[in-house]
């Protein structure tokens, strides 16, 4: 089945303690992002990836990594989460940019306190 | 970069009536202009898209309009149905190998059996 897997899919840590989401995807596409949602703020992408060794940031970059190191992953880092990244999470993949329809996850809550 | 701008922010219909949600874009270059729909605690998904060489697109009960000169899409749905309760996000993408999608910030609609 095609699909795009996240773990875990709840979390609650505290300020400070790194912590990384994972990525996955079955469907051999180059193209990966993660976004986040907030109430009445939509949908706003933190970072995406165009192929295996190539990121770039999105709209609100601040207090994340990502890395791609095989074209199937991207996980999220948050290497000293705040209490402000406590929001809901998804990763999403498609066949290329822009043109293409976006396969997300299931997505992940984190709570940060 | 690209600003998209969606309203109302909610809509509360009966069953059976129409519901129409608007977007505006402000990059001329976009030429892709997706909707997602995000049931309660799920994840979007793509329910249609339109191109910028075609004015009209429709499936079924919704439809999805273009107006570049304006710049603003429009997303109908007739014959509502409760099940069609779920927010509703549009998107705007320009052209190019290396373009991201930009997502509005939604619109909670709820249709009242």
């Amino acid at each position: 089945e095609a699909q795009v897997t996240q773990n875990p899919r709840y979390l609650i840590t505290v300020t400070g303690k790194k912590l990384t989401v994972t990525c996955s995807q079955n469907m051999n596409h180059e193209y990966m992002s993660w976004y986040r949602q907030d109430p009445g703020l939509g949908l706003r992408q933190i970072y995406y990836s165009m192929n295996v060794e190539v990121t770039d940031k999105g709209d609100v970059p601040e207090g994340y990594k990502v890395s791609r190191k095989e074209k199937r992953n991207f996980p999220l880092i948050l290497e000293s989460p705040s209490p402000n990244q406590t929001s809901l999470y998804f990763c999403a993949s498609s066949l290329g940019s822009g043109a293409y329809e976006q396969y997300f996850g299931p997505g992940t809550r984190l709570t940060v306190t | 970069g690209e600003n998209v701008e969606q309203h109302p922010s909610t809509l509360s219909v009966q069953e059976g009536d129409s519901a129409v949600i608007k977007c505006t874009y402000s990059d001329s270059a976009s030429n892709y202009f997706p909707w997602y729909k995000q049931e309660l605690g799920k994840r979007p998904q793509l329910i249609i898209d339109i191109r910028s060489n075609v004015g009209e697109k429709k499936d079924q009960r919704i439809a999805v309009t273009l107006n570049k000169t304006a710049k603003h899409f429009s997303l109908h749905i007739t014959e509502t149905q409760p099940e069609d309760s779920a927010v509703y996000f549009c998107a705007a993408s320009p052209r190019g190998g290396y373009s991201t999608l930009t997502f509005g910030k939604g619109t909670m609609l709820l249709v009242s059996p």
